[in-house]
C-alpha cells in the first residue's frame, strides 16, 4: 500500500528555534506533495503545495523542499502561534494519502 | 465568500444510513474535484473519498470502499457523502474540501467539519 511517512510525531522548541519535519512517500510521487497545519481545535489549512510553493498569506518562515520521496517542512524563527500538528500529503491523484502528523509545541 | 457549509452529521446506529452533505458558495463549483476527509478523535486525517468536477470518476479510501458513495449535484452546488452500512470505527469528524487544480489538486477549501458518532 502508499504510504506517506512523517518524522518525528512530536516535537517541542524554543521560540526563535528552527524546526524541521521530514516526510516520505513509499513511491516517488514528484513534486506533488503539500502540507498542511491544523491548530487545537480548527479545521486544516493548507500550508504548502507542489512541495515549496507557499499558499497565499502564509508567513515566510514556512518553507518546504523535496521530490522524488523525501521531503521537508521548516518552520524558521518559530513562533507561538505555530503550535498546530502537521500533516504532509500527496495530493496529485487517489489515494490521496495523508503522513500520520507532527505536533509541534513550544517549549 | 468563498466557503464550504456542512451539514448532515450526528448520531446513528452501527449498520444503518446516515448523509453528509456540503454546500459551496462563492466558487465556481462545478470547476472543481471535491474531496472527504475524516479525524477520528485524537487521531490523524484521512482521505475518504473523490469526486471529478462533472462527476464522472470517483475514487475510495479502502476503509469506506463498498459502504459510502460520494455524490455531486452541480446545479445545487453541492456534495454529499451517503455512509451506508457504518461501524463504529467511522466515528470521526467529517471534512469536505475542494481539489485546487491550479494548485496541483491540493485541498485549498475546508468546511468546518461535521461529526458523527456511530453507536449503538
Amino acid at each position: 500500500d502508499f504510504q506517506m511517512t512523517q518524522s518525528p510525531s512530536s516535537l517541542s522548541a524554543s521560540v526563535g528555534d528552527t524546526v524541521t519535519i521530514t516526510c516520505r512517500a513509499s513511491l516517488g510521487i514528484s513534486d506533488n506533495l503539500a502540507w498542511y497545519q491544523q491548530k487545537p481545535g480548527k479545521v486544516p489549512q493548507l500550508l504548502i503545495y507542489t512541495s515549496s510553493t507557499l499558499q497565499s498569506g502564509v508567513p515566510s518562515r514556512f518553507s518546504g523542499s523535496g521530490s522524488g520521496t523525501d521531503f521537508t517542512l521548516t518552520i524558521s524563527n518559530l513562533q507561538p502561534e505555530d503550535v498546530a500538528t502537521y500533516y504532509c500529503q500527496y495530493h496529485k491523484s487517489a489515494p490521496f494519502t495523508f503522513g500520520g502528523g507532527t505536533r509541534v509545541e513550544i517549549k | 465568500q468563498v466557503q464550504l457549509v456542512q451539514s448532515g452529521g450526528g448520531v446513528v446506529q452501527p449498520g444503518r444510513s446516515l448523509r453528509l452533505s456540503c454546500a459551496a458558495s462563492g466558487f465556481i463549483f462545478s470547476n472543481y474535484a471535491m474531496h472527504w476527509v475524516r479525524q477520528a478523535p485524537g487521531k490523524g486525517l484521512e482521505w475518504v473519498a473523490y469526486i471529478r468536477y462533472d462527476g464522472r470518476d470517483k475514487y475510495y479510501g479502502d476503509s469506506v470502499e463498498g459502504r459510502f458513495t460520494i455524490s455531486r449535484d452541480n446545479s445545487k452546488n453541492m456534495l454529499y457523502l451517503q455512509m451506508n452500512s457504518p461501524r463504529p470505527a467511522d466515528t470521526a469528524v467529517y471534512y469536505c474540501a475542494n481539489g485546487e487544480g491550479l494548485k496541483g489538486g491540493a485541498f485549498d477549501i475546508w468546511g468546518q467539519g461535521t461529526m458523527v458518532i456511530v453507536s449503538s
